[in-house]
């Protein structure tokens, strides 16, 4: 069955760029969480859509990123104006409900040149 | 004082050895727990979820102290491929809100 689907896994981009990343969660899953990792580091919440409830944005790091979740479905992650801080790799995941177990995508690697 | 709290490690350990993390958690009304393993640049994968009973998956071993807050997980009979990182998860709140994932323990077995 299909799983968490992340494009593109790799972006690399310069300095004050725009990127957007599409996350493509399990279907029927209600929940869809947007994470970020840096290299030998934890990982970082960003954001999370649970059905049609408005996200919990308490994880976004500045005012540059945004989320999207069209349809109850697909997301987009849009980060405006890079900076090289953040170069991570951005990992999506999704669940039945807010509390069971999440499943996560491949992620995309972002690099800012 | 962080929501989840885990040893960073790393663990070295000789294959054959038996290994156990622990993971505090802050929030008593906690309800859910997790564990997941994470291998180098890989994304996360569940590796079991934690009862209240404690619950076993062929050398694998998961606990829970609500009274302490803490849970816990052993491997016994350590292979090379259990080299990972292991991340503690907990729901917070009862149900109510998104997990919340430690930061890792890594554990690294050696020939």
């Amino acid at each position: 069955g299909a799983g968490v689907s992340q494009s593109p896994s790799n972006k690399v981009t310069e300095k004050g760029k725009d990127v957007e990343l599409r996350c493509d969660p399990i279907s029927g899953h209600t929940a869809l969480y947007w994470y970020r990792q840096s290299l030998g580091q934890g990982l970082e919440f960003l954001i999370y859509f649970q059905g049609n409830s408005a996200p919990d944005k308490s994880g976004l790091p500045s005012d540059r990123f945004s989320a999207e979740r069209t349809g109850g479905s697909v997301s987009t992650l849009t980060i405006q104006r890079t900076q090289q801080e953040d170069s991570a790799v951005y990992l999506c995941a999704s669940s039945e409900t807010v509390n069971q177990p999440q499943h996560f995508g491949d992620g995309t690697r972002l690099s800012i040149l | 004082r962080k929501e989840v709290e885990q040893d960073p490690g790393p663990f070295n350990v000789p294959e054959g050895a038996t290994v156990a993390f622990n993971c505090t958690y802050s929030n008593s009304a906690s309800q859910s727990f997790f564990w997941y393993r994470q291998d180098c640049r890989k994304e996360p994968k569940l590796l079991m979820s934690v009862y209240s009973s404690g619950n076993e998956d062929g050398r694998f071993t998961a606990q829970l102290n609500r009274a302490s807050q803490y849970i816990s997980l052993l491997i016994r009979d350590s292979k090379l491929s259990d080299s990972a990182t292991y991340l503690c998860v907990v729901d917070p709140s009862g149900g109510y809100n998104k997990l919340i994932f430690g930061a890792g323990t890594r554990l690294a077995v050696h020939p």
